[in-house]
C-alpha cells in the first residue's frame, strides 16, 4: 500500500530538548515536504527536498533543519524546539516529474501533534 | 500577496443542502493544479478533488465539484446534498510548476470550517 508515515504521532516535549519527526514513503517519490499547521494560518511549507541531498528553505524555515541522505526518508529536526513550534507537522511526497502533477499524485502522512511546554 | 484565498473561515449548512466554499488564487504560470482536501477533526488531511489549469471541463468527484472559473482565478468548491460526516476543515491548493521557476509546492489557503446542522 503506498503511504507516507511519519512518527511520533503525537509528542510532549520540553523547550531545548532536540527532537526528530521522521517521515518514510515507500512510493520512490523524489519530491517530499514538510508542512506546519497553526489554526488560522492553513499549512504552511518548513523545507522541501527535490531529491536525495537537494533540500531548500520553505516559507517557515526558522528553528528547523531536514536531511535526505536516502530517497525514502526525510526527517525534520527541531534543534532546540520553543514552545512557538508546537503545531501540528505534515510530511507529504510527490513525483517530481511535472508532466505528472496532475490528480492525486500528493501523499500525506496522517500529520504529528507537537507540543513544546 | 497571498497566492491562495479561502473568504470564508466560518461556514453552516442545513443538512442535505447543498453548498459552496470560495476559493481564489494568483499566479502567473499557465500551468497549474487546483486542490481541495478535506480535514477532519482527527487531523489527517483527505484529497477530495483536483483540476488542472488546462481542463476543459470542471472537476466532479461524486458529491463534490469544482466550480472552475479561469478568468476570475476562482475555484469554488461545491458539496451537494450535505451529510454530517461533511463537518471538517476545508483547505483549497495551489501547485504551480509546469513552467518557470516553482519546484511545484503545494501552497494551501488558511482554510475553511465548515459545519452541517441536522
Amino acid at each position: 500500500e503506498a503511504q507516507v508515515t511519519q512518527n511520533p504521532r503525537y509528542l510532549i516535549t520540553v523547550t531545548g530538548k532536540k527532537l526528530t519527526v521522521t517521515c518514510s514513503q515507500n512510493m520512490n517519490h523524489e519530491y517530499m515536504s514538510w508542512y506546519r499547521q497553526d489554526p488560522g494560518l492553513g499549512l504552511r511549507q518548513i523545507y522541501y527536498s527535490m531529491n536525495v541531498e537537494v533540500t531548500d528553505k520553505g516559507d517557515v524555515p526558522e528553528g528547523y533543519k531536514v536531511s535526505r541522505k536516502e530517497k525514502r526518508n526525510f526527517p525534520l529536526i527541531l534543534e532546540s524546539p520553543s514552545p512557538n513550534q508546537t503545531s501540528l507537522y505534515f510530511c507529504a511526497s510527490s513525483p517530481s516529474d511535472r508532466t505528472r502533477f496532475s490528480g492525486n499524485t500528493i501523499y500525506f502522512g496522517e500529520g504529528s501533534w507537537l507540543t513544546v511546554v | 500577496a497571498q497566492k491562495i484565498t479561502q473568504t470564508q473561515p466560518g461556514m453552516f449548512v442545513q443538512e442535505k443542502e447543498a453548498v459552496t466554499l470560495d476559493c481564489t488564487y494568483d499566479t502567473s504560470d499557465p500551468s497549474y493544479g487546483l486542490f481541495w482536501y478535506k480535514q477532519p477533526s482527527s487531523g489527517e488531511m483527505i484529497f477530495l478533488i483536483y483540476q488542472g489549469s488546462y481542463d476543459q471541463q470542471n472537476a466532479t468527484e461524486g458529491r463534490y465539484s469544482l466550480n472552475f472559473q479561469k478568468a476570475r482565478k476562482s475555484a469554488n468548491l461545491v458539496i451537494s446534498a450535505s451529510q454530517l460526516g461533511d463537518s471538517a476543515m476545508y483547505f483549497c491548493a495551489m501547485r504551480e510548476g509546469f513552467y518557470g521557476g516553482s519546484q511545484g509546492n503545494l501552497i494551501f489557503g488558511k482554510g475553511t470550517k465548515l459545519s452541517v446542522k441536522p
